[in-house]
């Protein structure tokens, strides 16, 4: 079963930019160019940030961007603010493997 | 303004039946799939299945096919997702998303949650 592994907590300063991973399990590289983000605040629905790596969706800031190297996925958060605080998925369609989509733990960003 | 409005919080006991729902506007509802995820207390999300809300095809998760059924009502677009025995580790917030593109597709929006409280 394919699975997506991402650090458990990032954090950083105000101001700062921090990037984080998302590794896929198979070696298909190809199998992760559909790669999605939410973000989760607290008590919150998730809310989509970027699709198919590194597009951004109308309204989501220009803060947030995505790359791809090989199998795994990045997320980076420019110019951190408060508001940035929240889990963080990555999710992708796994192809013939089941389930057909698999999310990342999690990652929780904690602003300092 | 494309909406997902799900069904309020429910308390049920151990092998009870329960149905919940989740209302989309603003878009075409037939057009695209709708997903259902599962996110228990202090966990990550857990993709369970999706619908084609045009003629009712559903794919499951292995760990939820079998518990749980998904339905689709196109009249009053609204998508259901439905247990026949409910057991305590069902318990969790339950989200429909909108979900695009097809299957290399994402998901968005989504509903506001469900919570589903199941205790004895």
């Amino acid at each position: 079963q394919s699975a997506l592994t991402q650090p458990a907590s990032v954090s950083g300063s105000p101001g700062q930019s921090i990037t984080f991973s998302c590794t896929g399990s198979t070696n298909d590289p190809g199998a992760y160019n559909y790669v999605s983000w939410y973000q989760q605040h607290p008590g919150k629905a998730p809310k989509l940030i970027l699709y198919d790596v590194s597009n951004r969706p109308s309204g989501v800031s220009n803060r947030f961007s995505g790359s791809k190297s090989g199998n795994t996925a990045s997320l980076t958060i420019s110019g951190l603010q408060a508001e940035d605080e929240a889990d963080y998925y990555c999710t992708s369609y796994t192809g013939t493997s089941t389930p057909l989509y698999v999310f990342g733990a999690g990652t929780k960003v904690t602003v300092l | 303004e494309v909406q997902l409005v799900q069904s309020g919080a429910e308390v049920k006991k151990p092998g009870e039946s329960l149905t919940i729902s989740c209302k989309g506007s603003g878009y075409s509802f037939t057009s695209y799939w709708i997903s259902w995820v599962r996110q228990m207390p202090g966990k990550g999300l857990e993709w369970m299945g999706r619908i084609d809300p045009s003629d009712s095809y559903t794919s499951y998760s292995p760990s939820f096919r079998g518990h749980v059924t998904l339905s689709i009502d196109k009249s009053i677009t609204t998508a259901f997702l439905q247990w026949s025995s409910l057991q305590a580790s069902d318990t969790a917030i339950y989200y429909c998303a909108r979900h695009l593109a097809g299957d290399y597709g994402w998901f968005d929006p989504w509903g506001q949650g469900t919570l589903v409280t199941v205790s004895s």
